[in-house]
């Protein structure tokens, strides 16, 4: 199984601010016949079930504020919260759908607000 | 809008069996995929299998394989979910989520259900 290792455990970041969040993968999630890198993120606020934010690593799912941006290619891949707002408090995680049916999760990052 | 709506909370004692179901509704169900994702208390997210609409195509993770069964039923568009030989560390919040992909599975999970807590304790 491809291995999603996030970064940091936790986050404390001020209101308006930016929030970066890191997630690797143990090999490359990138695909060549496509040029695709198959990575997802999530966002679950407490007592929620989990909610798509974006897919192919940088696509924004319909919805989801411009406020949030996915970059990266291959191995290493960052989700962007820009203009932090109280309502972002949440875990994000990251998820890999390149190796397939074998679907593996990070071990998630907590959102707080300072 | 779409919607899964899962059934309610479970109590089961360990070596029973727990069954949970998932109604979806507001598409066409018989063009997407449907996967079963667990989490348990305080942890992360674990992928268990994904279902064809017509249940005639499973894929169960490793972990799981000879203990879980995944089926679908066209007639409600509900899509189910067994757990065999019941442990305490089965004691998770259990969601369906529907593939993201129309026609095939692009296994990304949009939109979730609300969740099903099922509790193994003696």
């Amino acid at each position: 199984d491809i291995v999603m290792t996030q970064s940091p455990d936790s986050l404390i970041v001020s209101l308006g601010e930016r929030a970066t969040i890191n997630c690797k993968s143990s090999q490359s999630v990138l695909s060549s016949s496509n040029n695709k890198n198959y990575l997802a993120w999530y966002q679950q606020k407490p007592g929620q079930p989990p909610k798509l934010l974006i897919y192919w690593a940088s696509t924004r799912e319909s919805g989801v504020p411009d406020r949030f941006s996915g970059s990266g290619s291959g191995t290493d891949f960052t989700l962007t919260i820009n203009s932090l707002l109280a309502e972002d408090v949440a875990v994000y995680y990251c998820q890999q759908y390149y190796s397939t049916p074998s679907l593996t999760f990070g071990q998630g990052t907590k959102l707080e607000i300072k | 809008q779409v919607q899964l709506v899962q059934s309610g909370a479970e109590v089961r004692k360990p070596g029973a069996s727990v069954k949970v179901s998932c109604k979806a509704s507001g598409y066409t169900f018989s063009n997407y995929y449907l996967h079963w994702v667990r989490q348990a208390p305080g942890q992360g997210l674990e992928w268990m299998g994904i279902v064809s609409p017509s249940g005639a195509n499973t894929y169960y993770a490793q972990k799981f394989q000879g203990r879980v069964t995944m089926t679908s039923d066209t007639s409600t568009a509900t899509i189910y979910m067994e757990l065999s030989s019941l442990r305490s560390e089965d004691t998770a919040v259990y969601y369906c989520a529907r593939d993201g992909g129309r026609y095939q599975p692009h296994n990304w999970f949009d939109p979730w259900g609300q969740g099903t807590l099922v509790t193994v304790s003696s």
